[in-house]
């Protein structure tokens, strides 16, 4: 099999405060992770791209102050949304690339925050 | 930068009939992944499909099936027998072959209704 987890599933947090969503490959190594932010009934859009051991790329028009991310390992890749407001309020996806099955990227549950 | 286009918000279809769903997309690369996801109103992403490019014959999988069209880079995804579980949110994706990153770009996607 091939699982990414996500933790928290949902978070609420006061405006000002940061927040650290975990993405975790369950049962196999990522060396890449992407971070995806999805508003309600709208498709995904990429965020940035995690690298283990590496900065993060991140794509244009997302501040990389604000949403900081870390891959420390092959399995664990974190996002923290620092100093949040309502604004940031939407549904964060995270998903792993297990480049030895024909490029197929692997998902997890998401997570929904919402700021107060 | 690649694009991928799905024209039809929303779709609906009865219980048992076929439907399809259009995607077409702009690159201007040669060889490449074309997926179809599938979000249900749990949000999480579940692959229906994946089509490589440089492979002519279409792909299936049980009742789901894509008519590759690559000249006219058009990548529709056709159900079979529809069941009230394939009641969700359609996305087509692009992904390159390329290392760069093997990011995924999204269509819109395709709100599916099936009604009983």
């Amino acid at each position: 099999g091939a699982v990414v987890s996500q933790h928290p599933s949902w978070v609420i947090c006061k405006s000002g405060t940061s927040v650290k969503i975990e993405c975790r490959s369950l049962d196999f190594q990522a060396t890449t992770m992407f971070w995806y932010r999805q508003f309600p009934k709208q498709s995904l859009m990429l965020m940035a791209t995690s690298n283990e051991g590496s900065k993060a790329t991140y794509e244009q028009g997302v501040e990389k102050d604000k949403f900081l991310i870390n891959h420390a390992s092959l399995t664990l890749s974190t996002l923290t949304v620092t100093s949040a407001h309502p604004e940031d309020s939407s549904f964060y996806i995270c998903s792993a690339d297990k480049s030895t099955r024909n490029n197929e990227q692997f998902f997890g549950p998401g997570t929904r925050l919402t700021v107060l | 930068a690649q694009t991928v286009t799905q024209s039809q918000p929303e779709m609906s279809v009865q219980e048992a009939e076929t439907v399809t769903l259009s995607c077409t997309y702009d690159t201007s690369e040669s060889d490449y992944y074309l997926f179809w996801y599938k979000q249900p109103p749990s949000r999480q992403m579940i692959l229906v499909i994946r089509q490589e490019a440089y492979k002519q014959q279409n792909a299936t999988e049980n009742r789901f099936s894509v008519n590759f069209q690559k000249a006219a880079k058009s990548f529709s995804l056709k159900i079979s027998d529809s069941q009230l579980g394939d009641a969700a949110m359609y996305f087509c994706a692009y992904r390159t072959t390329h290392n760069a990153g093997n990011m995924l770009t999204f269509g819109g996607g395709t709100r599916l209704m099936v009604k009983p």
